[in-house]
């Protein structure tokens, strides 16, 4: 496909599991941005990588929270000891590169993320 | 730091009525500005954007201006059609250092009734 991916589109678990959500970007894009999107509220921004590496893990809210992209194309947002709060969409998205103001980004989707 | 405020929803509109839908921002530096949306269903699309003051960013009959004197970045539409029914996102980038993240609103929902 020619869009961004994500995979699952929507994920039930419970309190305290493990889940991991999965982003296929654009091909040939270097640059993969995780958000988090709750009920009522704009997307959040929580890593960005370029290439294989994570230039800006700021938003991340805890050590619970972490996120790969091991060969520079699909990365893993990956979450430990799920809680209730972290209940909401989580979108991926890629561009062309990093620090041009041209450079647009590319959403997919969203895995919509149920912590019971 | 940075952010964005937008009017809140829901904004519900005859066909062929004219639309405004408000956005401020703060930042510092000389951010570019966006305005995203998000059909039902979808995922979220660049609908226009602008890059410095006193740009005007343009698409699909929707229009905004980037007013540095006033902070604002306002979404219009001179006639809105039952199919612009959406949520409207105002965003900001911020470029230097590491970062590349788009900061937005809340986001404002847009019902146009036939």
């Amino acid at each position: 496909g020619a869009g961004v991916s994500q995979t699952p589109s929507n994920k039930v678990t419970e309190k305290g599991k493990y889940v991991e959500l999965r982003c296929d970007p654009i091909s040939g894009h270097t640059a993969l941005y995780w958000y988090r999107q709750s009920l009522g509220q704009g997307p959040e921004f929580l890593i960005y990588f370029q290439g294989t590496g994570a230039a800006d893990d700021s938003g991340l809210p805890n050590d619970r929270f972490f996120a790969v992209r091991p060969e520079g194309s699909v990365s893993t947002l990956k979450i430990q000891r799920t809680e209730r709060g972290d209940s909401a969409v989580y979108l991926c998205a890629s561009s062309l590169g990093a620090l041009s103001s041209y450079n647009e980004q590319f959403f997919g989707p969203g895995t919509r993320l149920t912590v019971l | 730091g940075n952010s964005v405020t937008q009017m809140e929803g829901p904004v519900t509109l005859s066909e062929e009525a004219f639309l405004t839908i408000n956005c401020t921002y703060t930042a510092t530096g000389y951010p570019s500005l966006f305005w995203y949306v998000q059909y039902p269903g979808e995922g979220l699309q660049l609908l226009l954007k602008a890059t410095k003051a006193d740009d005007k960013g343009s698409n699909k009959g929707f229009e905004a201006t980037y007013r540095k004197e006033t902070t604002s970045f306002h979404l219009e539409k001179g006639s809105v059609q039952v199919s612009d029914s959406a949520v409207y996102f105002c965003a900001l980038k911020n470029y230097g250092g590491a970062t590349n993240k788009l900061i937005f609103g809340t986001g404002t929902l847009l019902a146009v009734q036939p």
